[in-house]
């Protein structure tokens, strides 16, 4: 099915583990987008990416990183953990911008820091 | 800068009364308008958008929103809740379109519906 696939669902990490959240999407679209979800703070940007090999910051990107190498992935990778990023981090992707075409969202990763 | 209001973070309604859920923006220019939805462990869904065309915008699953500049809002309504509709409801902006627009999102209406 097309969409944006994103793995894993769930993750446990010790405070200064490092991961990688991988974000996947079979739609030939050029943004995608990084977001972290917190309970009474909506969605927050994190990273974006206009094509492969173009990365920018978003609002909150410190403690990850990024990369495009193609135009299907967009890994999101996580230095040295802390539980200030226990979160849910959901992976967007749009055609070439939010607005106007909006956005297909993954299901989401849920990531506990301890 | 812009920025999206949404008033009430959780709102309940019995099913078959109306819903209305409602959202203000702020945006120095005409903004991209748009309400997703969210159902327990789930993304976010779009329910609808506005991108300047018709005022009154109808979405999927008997949503609609109108934009209203004066009163700068951008409500999403449906005549009639169903059990179904239980579910987080966002509201977002961009001032910009294309590969510079960058959505803004409101902190979220939380959805119940009850018998």
């Amino acid at each position: 099915n097309a969409g944006v696939t994103q793995t894993p669902k769930f993750q446990v990490l010790k405070t200064g583990q490092s991961m990688t959240l991988q974000c996947a999407q079979d739609m030939n679209h050029e943004y995608m987008s990084w977001y972290r979800q917190d309970p009474g703070m909506g969605l927050r940007l994190i990273h974006y990416s206009v094509g492969a090999g173009i990365t920018d910051q978003g609002e909150v990107p410190n403690g990850y990183n990024v990369s495009r190498s193609t135009t299907e992935d967009f890994p999101l990778r996580l230095l040295s953990a802390a539980p200030s990023q226990t979160s849910v981090y959901f992976c967007a992707s749009s055609l070439s911008g939010p607005a106007p075409y909006g956005y297909t969202f993954g299901s989401g990763t849920r990531l506990t820091v301890v | 800068a812009q920025s999206v209001t949404q008033l009430g973070s959780h709102v309940s309604v019995s099913e078959g009364a109306l819903v209305l859920l409602r959202c203000n923006y702020s945006s120095s220019v005409p903004p991209y308008l748009f309400w997703y939805v969210q159902y327990p462990n789930q993304g976010l869904q779009l329910l609808l958008k506005y991108t300047s065309a018709a005022t009154l915008v109808k979405g999927i699953n008997g949503f609609e929103a109108e934009f209203k500049k004066s009163e700068t809002s951008f409500h999403l309504t449906k005549p009639s809740a169903h059990m179904s509709d239980a579910a987080e409801y966002f509201c977002a902006v961009s001032d910009r379109a294309g590969t510079a627009s960058k959505l803004t999102f409101g902190t979220g209406t939380r959805l119940q519906v009850t018998l």
